[in-house]
């Protein structure tokens, strides 16, 4: 089955630091979520997005809707411990026959 | 306070028995979707339902069959035909409109065959 494309599996980043993630497909999709995901726990939505360009933000995150309609990232500024997680990107074209598609997911790790 | 439950949250099952994980909503959402996660696997579907009385298959549903009699409920049973069930699974919703969706997820249920 389809799968958006997330890379690298793993990043590793100084705290205080910025990252930056992306999430790649080959199909295009009206809606755009990003999840944060703790060990042992179910995935936590962080931002939607619904437009093309669309450029949205939560506290240290901001995450951006490509013109395209196939790619999106995900921007965290000044990381902080609690940033640790998998962090996934999930497309979704809605209508009749309407399926969620997931990103492989990228392990975030902060050093303090 | 609305949401998608999950449970239990730990089960454990002996080889050769089928089990049934629980997922309930009362988000009023149409959309219904399974799916399993093994390390490294990422997200992986199992069974979707986009309404009330039916569903489709996922990627991987071998082994799985699923049910979609109330639209808050969709359980998922894991057969004996299921070679390796041992993974924790994810139940999330959607709504059905065409705008501003948002898809949310239960706790999650960690299966384990002893």
């Amino acid at each position: 089955g389809q799968q958006l494309n997330q890379s690298p599996q793993s990043m590793f980043i100084q705290e205080g630091e910025d990252v930056s993630m992306n999430c790649t497909s080959s199909s295009i999709f009206n809606t755009w979520l990003w999840y944060k995901q703790d060990p042992g726990e179910g995935p936590v939505l962080l931002i939607a997005l619904y437009k093309a360009g669309e450029l949205t933000s939560n506290g240290r995150l901001t995450a951006q809707f490509g013109i395209t309609r196939k790619d999106s990232f995900l921007n965290i500024s000044a990381s902080i411990p609690s940033d640790v997680g998998i962090y996934f990107c999930a497309g979704l074209y809605t209508g009749a026959n309407s399926k969620l598609t997931f990103g492989k997911g990228i392990t975030l790790s902060v050093r303090p | 306070d609305g949401g998608i439950t999950q449970s239990p949250k730990y089960l454990f099952r002996k080889e050769g028995q089928n089990v049934t994980l629980s997922c309930e909503q009362n988000l009023n959402h149409d959309a219904m979707y399974w799916y399993r996660q093994d390390p490294g696997q990422g997200l992986r579907l199992i069974y979707y339902s986009q309404i009330v009385n039916d569903f489709q298959k996922g990627d991987i549903a071998e082994g799985y069959s699923v049910s979609r009699e109330k639209k808050e409920s969709f359980p998922l049973t894991v057969t004996s035909a299921q070679k390796n069930p041992t993974a924790f699974y994810l139940c999330a919703s959607t709504s059905r409109g065409y705008m501003n969706t948002e898809a949310f997820f239960g706790q999650g249920t960690r299966l384990t065959v002893v």
